[in-house]
């Protein structure tokens, strides 16, 4: 099925160090939303952006809506060993709740103290 | 606290076996629920759309008389892998969202299904 492009896929960093990952599509999406999911567990959201242009901030979080609509990145700021995930970017064609999403490949992401 | 609820959070059973998996909404009437499969390393794959009181739509693919999807009321909605084997193995998640809202997918935390 259709799919997100996101990277990088896999990320090695140390603690205290920026993360920035990405996402693009070749369809227009209306909604960006980034998760993280952690083993076992089921996605948990971190950000939703619901406008083009949009740069939203959760915590050391901040992710951005593109403008072309196509687009969206998230950035980790002074990265903690709780980061440990992986993230998914995801889009829906819609504003309505009860839309599908569209998931990115994800990126792991691995820290070292 | 967590918005949606799935039940169990893991399965172990024998080839054959007809296995229930439930998805409640715990804070809000969820008028669409998804199910999702979601194989080690990768991503998460849809599997169907529920809708409360109609047929699920099912991505192409997924077999409908395998993956047996029930959305009776507006906070539950269950799957059934009928007579399940050891491929069926996955991990599957279910999220829920209101409809006409512009309220993101909320996640359960996944049934881990393992067929011997």
């Amino acid at each position: 099925g259709q799919q997100l492009n996101q990277s990088p896929q896999s990320m090695f960093i140390q603690e205290g160090e920026d993360v920035s990952m990405n996402c693009t599509s070749s369809s227009i999406f209306n909604t960006w939303l980034w998760y993280k999911q952690e083993p076992g567990e089921g996605p948990v959201l971190l950000i939703a952006l619901y406008k083009a242009g949009e740069l939203t901030s959760n915590g050391r979080l901040t992710a951005q809506f593109g403008i072309t609509r196509k687009d969206s990145f998230l950035n980790i700021s002074a990265s903690i060993p709780s980061d440990v995930g992986i993230y998914f970017c995801a889009g829906r064609d819609g504003v309505q709740g009860a839309q599908k999403l569209v998931f990115g490949q994800g990126t792991r992401l691995t820290i070292n103290p | 606290g967590a918005v949606v609820s799935q039940h169990p959070s893991r399965v172990i059973c024998k080839s054959g076996t007809s296995v229930k998996i439930e998805c409640r909404s715990l804070d809000f009437q969820a008028t669409t629920m998804f199910w999702y499969r979601q194989f080690p390393k990768q991503s998460l794959m849809l599997m169907a759309t529920s809708n409360e009181g109609s047929k699920a739509t099912y991505e192409q693919g997924v077999e409908k008389d395998k993956f047996l999807i029930n959305h009776a009321s507006l906070t539950l909605s269950t799957l059934t892998v009928t007579s399940a084997h050891p491929e069926d193995s996955s991990f599957y998640i279910c999220s829920a969202g209101w409809g006409a809202s512009n309220q993101p997918q909320h996640f359960g935390d996944g049934t881990r299904l393992s067929i011997l």
